[in-house]
């Protein structure tokens, strides 16, 4: 069955400052993987997707992720935080299409002014 | 024009009573989900349906019910509501593809007292 790990509860970045939001995932075949964000009391919002092809994926609002299949890991990263990116980050990943879409716990981002 | 609605976005209710929440897509979507935030703000999977078709049902008690009248429409119906049964209800919707990222509705805030 699939997974998908988000290790930190909580990340603190400075503004102006290069952030990482970690994730991991286990898969059997290859994988489709995600990045959605949540404001509060708002729906999840996409922000960008791997599915093959070049190793580094750019999304919505300057935030990239980084495949790394031998890690099995999907990092999101941003060169230069916003205190606007300050929000719930999510990780997610899919065996097939069609599957089910599997959420990790969440990560909080605080970009602190 | 709100591509997934949810109505209502807030429901309060007692313990015993049965309510229902509904979702529309308006993106042509094949692929139709009900996803259940805790407070924790854990996502679980609940439903999904293709085509007006049941194709995922995860461990959820029996009083809870999808109905999809329609392949834009995916209701849930909840019977006898339980303490343990507020969260919030997202519905989603995807193209049933490889690249299918989910588009979420705004949640439904469900509050059993």
């Amino acid at each position: 069955a699939q997974s998908v790990a988000q290790p930190e509860d909580q990340v603190n970045v400075a503004e102006g400052n290069p952030l990482t939001v970690k994730c991991t995932y286990s898969v059997s075949g290859n994988p489709y993987l995600f990045w959605y964000v949540q404001y509060p009391n708002r729906g999840l919002q996409f922000l960008l997707k791997y599915i093959t092809g070049d190793n580094l994926v750019k999304g919505s609002y300057g935030f990239e992720a980084e495949f790394n299949k031998s890690q099995t890991s999907f990092h999101l990263k941003k060169p230069s935080a916003l205190v606007s990116d300050s929000a719930l980050y999510f990780c997610a990943v899919r065996d097939r299409p069609g599957g089910k879409i599997i959420f990790g716990k969440g990560t909080r981002l605080h970009i602190l002014p | 024009d709100t591509a997934v609605s949810q109505t209502p976005k807030y429901l309060v209710t007692q313990m015993g009573n049965d309510k229902s929440i509904k979702c529309e897509q308006n993106l042509g979507h094949d692929t139709m989900y009900w996803y259940k935030q805790d407070s924790k703000k854990f996502l679980k999977i609940m439903f999904s349906y293709n085509n007006k078709e049941l194709i995922i049902n995860e461990t959820v008690p029996n009083r809870f019910s999808p109905k999809s009248p329609d392949k834009a429409h995916l209701n849930l119906h909840i019977n006898s509501l339980e303490l343990g049964d507020s969260a919030v209800y997202f519905c989603a919707s995807s193209q049933d593809d490889l690249a299918g990222r989910l588009f979420f509705g705004p949640g439904t805030r469900l509050t059993v007292l």
